[in-house]
């Protein structure tokens, strides 16, 4: 199966500030790479689809890049409620549909 | 769009738990469903899928021959039955729906758009 990996694990950053979070799989999975968003005591979110597509409603400083083995989801002016766990999740061997450990972006 | 899970309690080890998740507000029948959990303070992991038409289902290896998911799409119902439950099934356990209709997961592009509340089974030893 493909492992999925994320880093940091957490990241302090302030209202404004860009932040890039990263997801590496253990083999290529082209772009079938999906990033969630959940916040305590929520259910997950979608945000981007297809490594780059934002799902519907999302909002635009919320950008995804990559291919291969390497992915970014890119926060381009970090806003109060965007303070959350992000998940990245494959689906290019599913089943199963493996979901990156995740990163919590706290605030600093 | 709605996903409302139940059936969530505390349980003793070995015992079996059966989860619904009642679906609203799009045609069920149309789309795979999932069964996604989480530990305490730990990450997402994704338990189980059922096809659209409920004709495959898979799961991930620990949970192998001791739960099963099913569906009735004339009461737009998602189900699964968790048997032999041990400690580390505690979780609240979350259903999600496809992101598109008819998803056969060959070239599957595509995530989970739609997520119930979850509801929260504790295993106890």
């Amino acid at each position: 199966d493909i492992q999925m990996t994320q880093s940091p694990s957490s990241l302090s950053a302030s209202v404004g500030d860009r932040v890039t979070i990263t997801c590496r799989a253990s083999h290529s999975i082209s772009n079938y790479l999906h990033w969630y968003q959940q916040k305590p005591g929520k259910a997950p979110t979608l945000l981007i689809y297809a490594a780059s597509s934002l799902d519907s409603g999302v909002p635009s400083r919320f950008s995804g890049s990559g291919s291969g083995t390497d992915f970014t989801l890119t926060i381009s002016s970090l806003q109060p409620e965007d303070f959350a766990t992000y998940y990245c999740q494959q689906s290019y061997t599913a089943p199963p549909f493996t979901f990156g450990p995740g990163t919590k972006v706290g605030i600093k | 769009m709605q996903l409302v899970e139940s059936g969530g309690g505390v349980v003793q080890a070995g015992r079996s738990l059966r989860l619904s998740c009642a679906a609203s507000g799009f045609t069920f029948s149309s789309y795979g469903m999932h069964w996604v959990r989480q530990a305490p303070g730990k990450g997402l992991e994704w338990v189980a899928v059922m096809w659209y038409d409920g004709r495959k289902e898979s799961y991930t290896d620990s949970v192998k021959g001791r739960f099963t998911i099913s569906r009735d799409n004339s009461k737009n119902m998602l189900y699964l039955q968790m048997n032999s439950l041990r400690a580390e099934d505690t979780a609240v356990y979350y259903c999600a729906r496809d992101q598109v209709v008819y998803g056969d997961y060959r070239d599957y592009y595509y995530g989970m758009a739609v997520w119930g509340q979850g509801t929260t089974v504790t295993v106890s030893s």
